[in-house]
């Protein structure tokens, strides 16, 4: 089955205790990306990557750090998280970069920063 | 800066009531644009999108959008909510041509669907 895999799906962790929420998925997309969802702001872009070795800022990238090794796989890090990190994190993947293209969502990860 | 807004933070309906979720963005070239639906605990899965031909696309569940470029607008109906359709609404633009780190969401909806 086509998807993508997030892990962990909950998390409550302290502050500056250092996280990797993983992502994975198994379509062979070239294009991820890491989205924080608050209440009444909607989704906001952490950063993306358009291929392996290739990531760039969005929105939000403050406190965050990515990596693109393998196309499979686009991990989000938190080296100190902070109790305003606290939030619901997506990752999707779309087949191409360029061009109007759907994003694939994992089910998401609830990370609480004490 | 380019941006994406939804006018109802929260919209209340009965079943079988009409609906109508607003969504107009700021960019002024040529945009790709889309729907996305989120049940209670679940992620985004797209219910529509436009990417050109006729402004009046159809999507899952008897969702329809219409893009009216001269409004900047890309409105979210359904004839007939029923009460699955409760969940939050999602709309996105994306520049033509740009890479997705152009993809800007809204705010989001929240429609609830008394039964």
């Amino acid at each position: 089955e086509a998807q993508v895999t997030q892990n962990p799906r909950y998390l409550i962790t302290v502050t500056g205790k250092k996280l990797t929420v993983t992502c994975s998925q198994n379509m062979n997309h070239e294009y991820m990306s890491w989205y924080r969802q608050d209440p009444g702001l909607g989704l906001r872009q952490i950063y993306y990557s358009m291929n392996v070795e290739v990531t760039d800022k969005g929105d939000v990238p403050e406190g965050y750090k990515v990596s693109r090794k393998e196309k499979r796989n686009f991990p989000l890090i938190l080296e100190s998280p902070s109790p305003n990190q606290t939030s619901l994190y997506f990752c999707a993947s779309s087949s191409a970069p360029s061009g109007a293209n759907v994003l694939t969502f994992g089910a998401g990860s609830r990370l609480t920063v004490l | 800066a380019q941006s994406v807004s939804q006018h109802n933070h929260h919209v209340i309906l009965s079943e079988a009531a009409s609906l109508e979720l607003g969504c107009n963005y700021s960019y002024g070239g040529t945009v790709n644009l889309f729907w996305y639906v989120q049940y209670p605990g679940q992620h985004l899965q797209l219910l529509l999108k436009y990417f050109s031909g006729d402004p009046l696309v159809k999507g899952i569940k008897g969702f329809e959008a219409e893009f009216i470029k001269s409004k900047f607008s890309f409105n979210l109906r359904k004839p007939s909510v029923q009460w699955s359709d409760t969940a939050e609404y999602f709309c996105a633009v994306k520049r033509y041509g740009g890479s997705q780190g152009n993809l800007i969401f809204g705010k989001g909806t929240k429609l609830s669907v008394k039964p």
